[in-house]
């Protein structure tokens, strides 16, 4: 069964600080994993897309990592703002031969992330 | 701001009246999606729309009846409800339907409360 795990459940860290939040997946076959950021009440915003090759990519103060071996990705943001308290929720997307290769996303439960004055 | 736009951004019904959520995109793309999402639970897939016609339905309901008129466009027809839809609903769309790297983007959502 495919899962996307994640964590912690939530963060709370003071503004200007770094942080690191953790994604381990058992999707097969892969085909990407995602990160999104969303804020309360909205719709997620897309950070990062990683495929197979990729071991990092970065946007701005978010850089996403992930080893496809051992099957984990993390996304570090730097340099803390207010504006980046939001949940961060991990999607991995898997390749189903048997639907004409269309894409399958597992979505993670999220990391609830507050950033403190 | 997001390119995929909903409405309303929020909604009141009681469990007998009939109602609509709209969906709009102008990106081109071909598929169109709807999620629900209930408080501190990640999307949950709904309905896919490939190239205007339904391709997935997640074993959703028949008291919601999505409605895709154009490939710009996508409706979630609302019918009979119960208090436990209440949830925000989230339309997004991507380039293509099958394939790889296809970056999901979502609307702003619509809050859903049913009396």
């Amino acid at each position: 069964k495919n899962q996307v795990e994640q964590s912690p459940q939530s963060l709370i860290i003071l503004e200007g600080k770094n942080c690191t939040l953790q994604c381990n997946y058992t999707v097969s076959p892969f085909s990407n994993l995602r990160w999104y950021k969303q804020d309360t009440g909205r719709g997620p915003v897309s950070l990062t897309i990683m495929t197979f090759s990729e071991n990092t990519k970065s946007n701005g103060r978010y850089t996403a990592t992930l080893d496809a071996d051992t099957k984990q990705s993390s996304l570090h943001i730097t340099a803390s703002q207010l504006s980046d308290s939001a949940s961060y929720i991990c999607v991995v997307s898997a390749i189903q031969i048997s639907n004409f290769g269309n894409e399958k996303l597992t979505f993670g439960t999220g990391t609830r992330l507050t950033i403190i004055p | 701001d997001t390119e995929v736009t909903q409405t309303p951004k929020h909604l009141v019904m009681g469990m007998t009246n009939k109602k609509s959520l709209k969906c709009e995109q102008h990106m081109g793309h071909r598929a169109m999606y709807w999620y629900k999402q209930k408080a501190k639970k990640p999307p949950e897939l709904m309905f896919v729309y490939s190239y205007e016609k339904l391709s997935i339905n997640e074993s959703v309901p028949s008291r919601f009846s999505p409605e895709c008129p154009n490939s710009s466009l996508l409706n979630l027809h609302l019918h009979a409800l119960q208090p436990e839809d209440s949830a925000l609903y989230l339309c997004a769309s991507s380039q293509q339907p099958s394939g790889s790297t296809g970056e999901l983007f979502f609307g702003e959502g619509s809050r859903l409360t049913v009396l």
